[in-house]
């Protein structure tokens, strides 16, 4: 089944700690995407990735890091994560020729005190 | 820069009424345009894109949207509504060309109402 995978889906954890959430898809697609999601915020894009080792910031990429050495894989790592990173978080990929076409993630709720 | 607004932040409407939700864009270059679903605890769901050509777009589970230049407007719309139909609306914008930076609107919870 064709499908964008991320954990975990749920995170508690601390300010400072030092986390990392995956994202795998497998449809063999270039581009690939992380937005959080905030209540009356709406999504926001926060990196998205062209292809393998193409990288670029979106609205909101202070505070995270992201790198993409597989096509398959982009994981979001926040290295000193603060309480205004609580959100829902979603990554989303599309294939170079119908890049419109976004699937996104179930998402991953992350909680930090 | 491109911007999207997204008017209503919550519509009711009653089951087999018509609904409309309201996208208003900014963009000095050509954009595509696209409405996006978001059921309770689920990811997001492409409903239905314009990328040039005829202005009005089909989507699935008979929604449309009609793009308008003039008033940079790409309202959503259903004929009539199901109960099923209750889930959170966004519409995003992105340049034509050139980059794969999105901008989403705040959202629209739509509600049908039994």
């Amino acid at each position: 089944e064709a499908q964008v995978t991320q954990n975990p889906r749920y995170l508690i954890t601390v300010t400072g700690k030092k986390l990392t959430v995956t994202c795998s898809q497998n449809m063999n697609h270039e581009y690939m995407s992380w937005y959080r999601q905030d209540p009356g915020l709406g999504l926001r894009q926060i990196y998205y990735s062209m292809n393998v080792e193409v990288t670029d910031k979106g609205d909101v990429p202070e505070g995270y890091k992201v790198s993409r050495k597989e096509k398959r894989n982009f994981p979001l790592i926040l290295e000193s994560p603060s309480p205004n990173q609580t959100s829902l978080y979603f990554c989303a990929s599309s294939s170079l020729d119908r890049d419109y076409e976004q699937y996104f993630g179930p998402g991953t709720r992350l909680t930090v005190t | 820069a491109q911007s999207v607004t997204q008017l209503d932040s919550q519509v009711p409407v009653f089951e087999e009424a018509p609904v409309e939700l309201r996208c208003n864009y900014s963009s000095s270059v050509s954009v595509y345009l696209f409405w996006y679903v978001q059921y309770p605890n689920q990811g997001l769901q492409l409903l239905l894109k314009y990328l040039s050509g005829s202005t009005l777009v089909k989507g699935i589970n008979g929604f449309e949207a009609e793009f308008n230049k003039s008033q940079t407007s790409f309202h959503l719309r259903k004929p009539s509504v199901h109960i099923s139909d209750t889930a959170e609306y966004f519409c995003a914008v992105r340049k034509a060309s050139g980059t794969y930076k999105y901008i989403f609107g705040t959202g629209t919870r739509l509600k049908v109402l039994a």
